[in-house]
């Protein structure tokens, strides 16, 4: 079992959809939840964090964790062909040091 | 304010070699981690340094060493490269504030091993 999954995709959405991107970790100890946006040839950008159970809204974009079924979400509003890129789930077993990632869901969002 | 910045940002090498790559961090960050990313794949963990020393290491092979420099930068060095080394190396660079630390990528380097 990997410590971080993700579906890889694709993940393909219309434009003004919803985008829901998943991933499930199995360290029941972990701490710190991040998603990171990667367009292709670029590095990771951070998107979100989230450490408390519950949903955390930052514009379009809405991270929500629970620690008990040990799965953190991704939800992005009104998608827009910019959001088309690798979406990486990180997940930090202490409140920081060594980030483990999923290996990325990529999304597609078509106008 | 300059974000994380690396040096080079292309790299190619042949088996044997040696390579250095180097990482300036974000102003106000004290710490730097390595991270090596294969296509298709999430960054792995090299390492982490803080306060000039290693502070935590990921499951990489001895060949992966690395050094933090008193004005924060950094620099990871791989000997003995081979083919399989070829990736983007990440520098990510991070301070603690309250109870977390958010770590911040700069633009990798990426390195070819023939």
């Amino acid at each position: 079992q990997k410590e971080v999954e993700q579906n890889s995709g694709p993940l393909s959405v219309p434009e003004g959809a919803i985008a829901s991107l998943n991933c499930t970790y199995s360290d029941r100890g972990s701490q710190s939840f991040f998603w990171y946006r990667q367009y292709s040839g670029k590095s990771p950008e951070l998107i979100m964090f989230i450490y408390s159970n519950g949903d955390k809204e930052d514009g379009r974009f809405t991270a929500q964790l629970n620690k008990a079924s040990q799965y953190v979400s991704l939800l992005i509003r009104d998608s827009q062909p910019s959001d088309s890129a690798t979406y990486l789930c990180a997940v930090n077993r202490n409140q920081g040091g060594k980030l483990i990632f999923g290996q990325g869901t990529e999304l597609s969002v078509k106008p | 304010d300059a974000g994380v910045t690396q040096s080079p940002t292309h790299l190619i090498k042949t088996r044997g070699q040696q390579v250095t790559l180097r990482c300036s961090p974000k102003s106000g960050h004290d710490t730097v981690s390595w991270y090596q990313q294969a296509l298709g794949q999430g960054p792995q963990f090299i390492f982490q340094y803080y306060e000039e020393e290693e502070r935590q290491r990921g499951n990489f092979p001895d060949r992966f060493s690395g050094h933090q420099f008193p004005n924060y930068s950094s620099e990871l060095n791989v000997n003995a490269l081979l083919l399989g080394d070829s990736a983007l190396y990440l520098c990510a660079s991070s301070f603690w504030q309250d109870r977390s630390e958010t770590q911040y990528f700069g633009p990798g380097t990426r390195l070819l091993v023939l």
